[in-house]
């Protein structure tokens, strides 16, 4: 089955430092997403990106966050200034057309520590 | 804001048993509901899903049973295999899925005692 690639697996960083969450999503998906889980709770959505721009995005997706498409394959997540609580563990996802045709592929995630 | 709930946190089940896997959900715009299932140090993968039009959708051994007028939803697993045991989540979209973006619960681990 195809994949949906993240690098790094882990990623520790200082507090106020940028990190970039690389993904590589299937090739011919249409659709990409970053969503991500704060240890003991739920997956929450962050953004949602189609046709190079942002279709959607969360409360949590605030001025510190970014996402861009540079190259046609890799769909990065740009967090600028880090906080403690940005640690989680961060998804990407891509899906050819819409939910109810098409299955929702996801990484296996970037763990992201803050200290 | 929990518009998606899975107020149990685990299950145990025997191999060869049934498991019910309950969620709840308070916004009536959502319109299609999917199950996922997570290994440790994956990502969530598709299980199976329902429409708002359905009551119920079978895949082998999988059932998502869905009761509108209760904003209920179940996944039975019948029979229970070891290889089940995994964090499940249960996920809302509004739309009839078309804008993608999943609202998630808060999962339920499944262990499948031996």
């Amino acid at each position: 089955e195809p994949e949906v690639t993240q690098t790094p697996s882990h990623q520790v960083t200082q507090m106020g430092q940028e990190v970039i969450l690389r993904c590589v999503p299937i090739s011919n998906h249409l659709y990409f997403y970053w969503y991500r889980q704060i240890l003991g709770q739920k997956v929450e959505f962050l953004v949602s990106f189609y046709n190079n721009e942002i279709s959607e995005k969360s409360e949590i997706f605030d001025d510190q966050f970014s996402v861009e498409r540079p190259d046609g394959s890799n769909f990065t997540l740009k967090i600028r200034s880090t906080k403690l609580e940005d640690s989680a563990m961060y998804f990407c996802a891509s899906i050819l057309g819409h939910l109810t045709d098409e299955k929702l592929f996801f990484g296996s995630g970037t763990q992201l520590s803050v200290l | 804001d929990q518009q998606v709930k899975q107020n149990s946190p685990s299950l145990s089940v025997q191999e060869g048993r049934i498991s019910i896997l309950n969620c709840d959900y308070t916004n009536s715009m959502f319109d299609y509901f999917l199950w996922y299932k997570k290994y440790p140090a994956e990502g969530p993968t598709f299980l199976i899903s329902i429409s708002s039009i359905k009551d119920k959708n079978e895949d082998g051994r999988f059932t998502v049973f869905l009761n509108k007028s209760a904003k209920h939803l179940s996944l039975h697993i019948v029979p229970s295999q070891p290889g089940d045991s995994a964090v499940y989540f249960c996920a809302a979209s509004e739309g009839g899925g078309a804008t993608n973006k999943l609202i998630f619960g808060t999962g339920t681990l499944l262990a499948v005692q031996p």
